[in-house]
């Protein structure tokens, strides 16, 4: 099974910063095949990256996702307040083990 | 476009079997080469995936559910279900249903998920 690590835990940034987001596999991901996801609370989680790079549908510029083989990270180039949630990657490249790393809170500081 | 619906019991007893169903509308759930899984995820803890299933009935588990868990889907009513048999206060959580972009040697993200269903295990 491969295991996401995601950091940092907690990331406390301001309206308009750059956020940077770290997802790091404990071995190589298939062909890029990891996803990013924002949840907010009482929310189900909410696609926002594919393919490692690809932005979902709706999903505004500002979100990009970069990385291949273990390393993987989400940027959003200037924050807005509705910014502020949960982020998780996961990883596809096992039709059998799907995994999701345990999340990082960005959070208003 | 394509949204789900999860529905079941809210409270169910130890030992007992979790049954859940996730309905499908705005869209044909044979349509197009999608999986539909079954995602968890325990109060402020992170996700878990629990498995999936293609339209012809063929299913993927998560191996650390794999003994209690069946999937089975009814095309006719457009719904897909979930159950989960000897649950424990462990399987206290929110079960998400999600369309699945996979094939059948890869897996796939999640989008659109259903609102949830919140699951208690208790006597």
């Amino acid at each position: 099974e491969i295991v996401l690590t995601q950091s940092p835990g907690t990331l406390s940034l301001s309206p308009g910063e750059r956020a940077t987001l770290s997802c790091r596999a404990s071995q190589s991901v298939s062909s890029s095949y990891l996803a990013w996801y924002q949840q907010k609370p009482g929310q189900p989680p909410r696609l926002l990256i594919y393919g490692a790079s690809s932005r979902a549908t709706g999903i505004p510029d500002r979100f990009s996702g970069s990385g291949s083989g273990t390393d993987f990270t989400l940027t959003i180039s200037r924050l807005e307040p509705e910014d502020f949630a949960v982020y998780y990657c996961q990883q596809y490249g096992s039709s059998s083990s799907y995994t999701f790393g345990q999340g990082t809170k960005l959070e208003i500081k | 476009q394509v949204q789900l619906q999860e529905s079941g019991p809210g409270l169910v007893k130890p030992s007992q079997t979790l049954s859940l169903t996730c309905t499908v509308s705005g869209g044909s759930i044979s349509g197009g080469t999608y999986y539909w899984s079954w995602i968890r995820q325990p109060a402020g803890k992170g996700l878990e995936w629990i498995g999936r299933i293609y339209t012809s009935g063929s299913t993927n588990y998560n191996p650390s559910l794999k003994s209690r868990v069946t999937i089975s889907v009814d095309t006719s009513k457009n719904q897909f279900s979930l159950k989960l048999s000897s649950v424990t206060a462990a399987d206290t959580a929110v079960y998400y249903c999600a369309r699945d972009s996979g094939s059948y040697l890869y897996g796939g993200w999640f989008d659109p998920w259903g609102q949830g269903s919140l699951v208690t295990v208790s006597s």
